[in-house]
C-alpha cells in the first residue's frame, strides 16, 4: 500500500529554526509537495521538489531524498503565525496526490 | 478575484437527507478535486474531475456523486447522508489535467455534520 509518515506533533521556541520530517512509500514519484493548513482554514501550498537537494524559499526550505523515500521542510526564524499544520504529499506514479496525516507545529514564546 | 469558493461553510445535517456542496473556482482550471479530511487522517479523494465533462473517482467515493457541466462549478452530492460522512470538505482545483504533475488549490472548506 501507499503510505506517508510525518510526526503527529513537534513543539518549537519562537525564533528557533524546526525541522519536520516525512517519509514515503508510494508506487512510483512524481513529486513532492508541502502545505502548510492553519486551524480551521484550507491548505496553501508552500513548496514543491521533484530533484533530489534543498529548495530555499524565505525562511522554509525543503529537501528531497527519492532513493530514501524521504524529506523535510526546515523552517527558519520560527514566528509564533508559524503555528500550523504541516502536509506532505506524493504524487504517485498515476498523477494521484497522496496525502501524509500533517504535523502539527506548536510554537512557544 | 475569489479563486475557490464553496458553500455552504457549515452544515448540519439529518441522516437520510439529500446534500450538495457547491464549489466554484475563477481561476479557468482544468482539474478539480473533492476531498474529505477528517481527524489524524491525511485528506482523502472522493472524486476528480480532469476536465469539464469528465469525472472520476477517489479513494473513497462511496456515497457521494458529482458532476462538471462546465469549467468553473464541480458540485458534491450526498444522495443520503450517513453519520460517518461527518467531515470537513475541501474543493481544490489545478490548472493542468492528467499525466501532470500541478499545485492544487484549495477552497475554504464545509465543515458537515451529519446525526
Amino acid at each position: 500500500g501507499q503510505n506517508i509518515d510525518q510526526p503527529t506533533e513537534m513543539t518549537a521556541t519562537e525564533g528557533a529554526i524546526v525541522q519536520i520530517n516525512c517519509t514515503y512509500q508510494t508506487s512510483g514519484f512524481n513529486g513532492l509537495f508541502w502545505y502548510q493548513q492553519h486551524a480551521g482554514e484550507a491548505p496553501t501550498f508552500l513548496s514543491y521538489n521533484v530533484l533530489d537537494g534543498l529548495e530555499e524559499k524565505g525562511r522554509f526550505s525543503s529537501f528531497l531524498s527519492r532513493s530514501k523515500g524521504y524529506s523535510y521542510l526546515l523552517l527558519k526564524e520560527l514566528q509564533m503565525k508559524d503555528s500550523a499544520s504541516y502536509l506532505c504529499a506524493v504524487f504517485d506514479s498515476n498523477y494521484q496526490l497522496i496525502w501524509g496525516a500533517g504535523t502539527k507545529l506548536i510554537i512557544k514564546p | 478575484i475569489a479563486g475557490i469558493t464553496q458553500a455552504p461553510t457549515s452544515q448540519i445535517l439529518a441522516a437520510g437527507r439529500r446534500m450538495t456542496l457547491r464549489c466554484t473556482q475563477d481561476m479557468r482550471h482544468n482539474a478539480m478535486y473533492w476531498y474529505r479530511q477528517d481527524l489524524g487522517l491525511g485528506l482523502r479523494l472522493i472524486h476528480y474531475s480532469n476536465t469539464a465533462g469528465t469525472t472520476g473517482k477517489g479513494e473513497v467515493p462511496d456515497g457521494y456523486s458529482v458532476s462538471r457541466a462546465n469549467t468553473d462549478d464541480f458540485p458534491l452530492t450526498l444522495a443520503s447522508a450517513v453519520p460517518s460522512q461527518t467531515s470537513v470538505y475541501f474543493c481544490a482545483s489545478s490548472d493542468s489535467a492528467t499525466g501532470v504533475t500541478d499545485t492544487q488549490y484549495f477552497g475554504p472548506g464545509t465543515r458537515l455534520t451529519v446525526l
